[in-house]
C-alpha cells in the first residue's frame, strides 16, 4: 500500500486558515486521497476526498499537487472545534467499495484563541 | 450518511474473561469493519465483518481471539476473548455503503482489562 507522511503536530489561531500537508510520493494512478479527522473521545469522521482536481465541501478544501505526490487539507477559518487528529489516507479506486482504511499517525492540530 | 451505535460504551473487565461488543447501524450497509485504537495510538483494522460468511482478519488478528458475527446488514458483534491488560483499547465499528465513498464510525467502546 502507498504510504503517507504527515507532520506530527501543528498549531493555529482561531479564525485563521490552516494548511495541513500530506506527502504521498508513491501514490498510484488509482489511489484516491482521503482525509479523516478524529475529535477527542470520538470515532473518526470523513472530511473530504479527491483524485486529481482540487475539491471543496462545507468542511474544508483539498488541494492536490499536479504530480499528485502531495496534497494539502485547508481549513479556511479554524475554530476550537477543529482541534483534532487529521489523517491523510490513500484508497485504491479499483477496490474503493471494500478497501480498508490504513491509518497513519496523523497530524494533531491544536487551535488557540 | 449512517448513524452507528455501539454497546457498551465502556467496560472494565477482569483478566481471562470475554466481552462482546455490539454495533448497530440505522440502515443496511455493505461493508462493516472493526478497528482497535490502543492508548495514544492510531487505529488498526482488526477485520472486515462479512454478512453470511466468516470475517476476514488482518495480519496479527485471529478468529479465536476476536470472533466476529454479522447476522444481517445492520448488525455485527466483536468478542474480545480471554482478555489480558494488553487488550485495553478503544474498539470501533465502521461501515461503508456501496453507494458511498466514505466510512462512518461508531463512537467506540472503551475497554479496560485489569
Amino acid at each position: 500500500d502507498a504510504k503517507t507522511t504527515q507532520p506530527n503536530s501543528m498549531e493555529s489561531n482561531e479564525e485563521e486558515p490552516v494548511h495541513l500537508p500530506c506527502n504521498h510520493s508513491t501514490i498510484s494512478g488509482t489511489d484516491y486521497i482521503h482525509w479523516y479527522r478524529q475529535l477527542p473521545s470520538q470515532g473518526p469522521e470523513y472530511v473530504i476526498h479527491g483524485l486529481t482536481s482540487n475539491v471543496n465541501n462545507r468542511m474544508a478544501s483539498l488541494a492536490i499537487a499536479e504530480d499528485r505526490k502531495s496534497s494539502t487539507l485547508i481549513l479556511h477559518r479554524a475554530t476550537l472545534r477543529d482541534a483534532a487528529v487529521y489523517y491523510c489516507i490513500l484508497r485504491d479506486i479499483l477496490t474503493g467499495g471494500g478497501n480498508k482504511l490504513t491509518f497513519g499517525t496523523g497530524t494533531q492540530l491544536k487551535v488557540e484563541l | 450518511s449512517a448513524v452507528i451505535s455501539q454497546k457498551p460504551s465502556r467496560d472494565i473487565c477482569q483478566r481471562g474473561t470475554s466481552l462482546t461488543i455490539q454495533c448497530q447501524v440505522d440502515s443496511q450497509v455493505t461493508m462493516m469493519f472493526w478497528y482497535r485504537q490502543q492508548p495514544g495510538q492510531s487505529l488498526t483494522l482488526i477485520a472486515t465483518a462479512n454478512q453470511g460468511s466468516e470475517a476476514t482478519y488482518e495480519s496479527g488478528f485471529v478468529i479465536d481471539k476476536f470472533p466476529i458475527s454479522r447476522p444481517n446488514l445492520t448488525f455485527s458483534t466483536l468478542t474480545v476473548s480471554n482478555m489480558s491488560p494488553e487488550d485495553s483499547s478503544i474498539y470501533l465499528c465502521s461501515v461503508e455503503a456501496s453507494s458511498y465513498n466514505e466510512q462512518f464510525f461508531g463512537p467506540g467502546t472503551r475497554l479496560t482489562v485489569l
